[in-house]
């Protein structure tokens, strides 16, 4: 079946420590995105990516990075320039032309720092 | 002001009610409204789109204002599975999603 996968589900990071999430889909989806949700507040965009070999910052881009290398694969790292990462992390896939079922999330990582 | 706003919830009700939850978006130029169901430590996942006609899915039904710029979903005979919260998100023209905070429900029996 397709879909979009991320790992790890639970990922604990030690502070001064870049750590990366990963993203793969294999639904043929052009645009990639990846969010974060705090308790108690809404997703919010950190970067996305609409086509392979670019993307874009999202609201909140300071502290991550990414990179689409391939159509399939949006990884998403989370550097230590970023003072508060504890949250669940969320990536998700549109097909453009689709509306409105294109959208489609992975299960999430949290991401916890110890 | 919150891009999307919607009730601060929560909401408790028994089995069988109805619940109607609301929800406001600022941006006049917003093209593509939805909810989404969100279940506790999980992924959001597509509920329903949202159509100026009014739309309605077996016990759900949603609504857009756009003069307004309001957007509602209506659940009737609630069910104990429909506990969770319900997001309102709304697509703007540079091809984001914008969540609300979400509404919680919690339904008992």
């Amino acid at each position: 079946d397709g879909g979009i996968t991320q790992s790890p589900k639970y990922l604990f990071r030690k502070e001064g420590q870049n750590v990366t999430l990963s993203c793969e889909q294999n639904l043929n989806h052009d645009a990639m995105y990846w969010y974060r949700q705090d308790p108690g507040q809404g997703l919010r965009l950190i970067y996305y990516s609409q086509i392979v070999n670019d993307f874009q910052k999202g609201d909140i881009a300071e502290g991550y990075s990414v990179s689409r290398e391939k159509k399939e694969s949006f990884p998403l790292t989370v550097t230590s320039a970023q003072k508060n990462p504890t949250a669940f992390y969320l990536c998700a896939s549109r097909l453009p032309g689709q509306e409105p079922y294109g959208y489609t999330f992975g299960s999430g990582t949290r991401l916890t720092v110890v | 002001r919150k891009e999307v706003e919607q009730d601060p919830g929560p909401f408790n009700v028994p089995e069988g009610a109805t619940v109607a939850f609301n929800c406001t978006y600022s941006n006049s130029a917003s093209q593509s409204f939805f909810w989404y169901r969100q279940d506790c430590r999980k992924e959001p996942k597509l509920l329903m789109s949202v159509y100026s006609s009014g739309n309605e899915d077996g016990r759900f039904t949603a609504q857009l204002n756009r003069a307004s710029q309001y957007i509602s979903l209506l659940i009737r005979d609630s069910k104990l599975s429909d506990s969770a919260t319900y997001l309102c998100v709304v697509k703007d023209g540079t091809d984001k999603l914008i969540f609300g905070t979400g509404t919680r429900l919690q339904v008992f029996p």
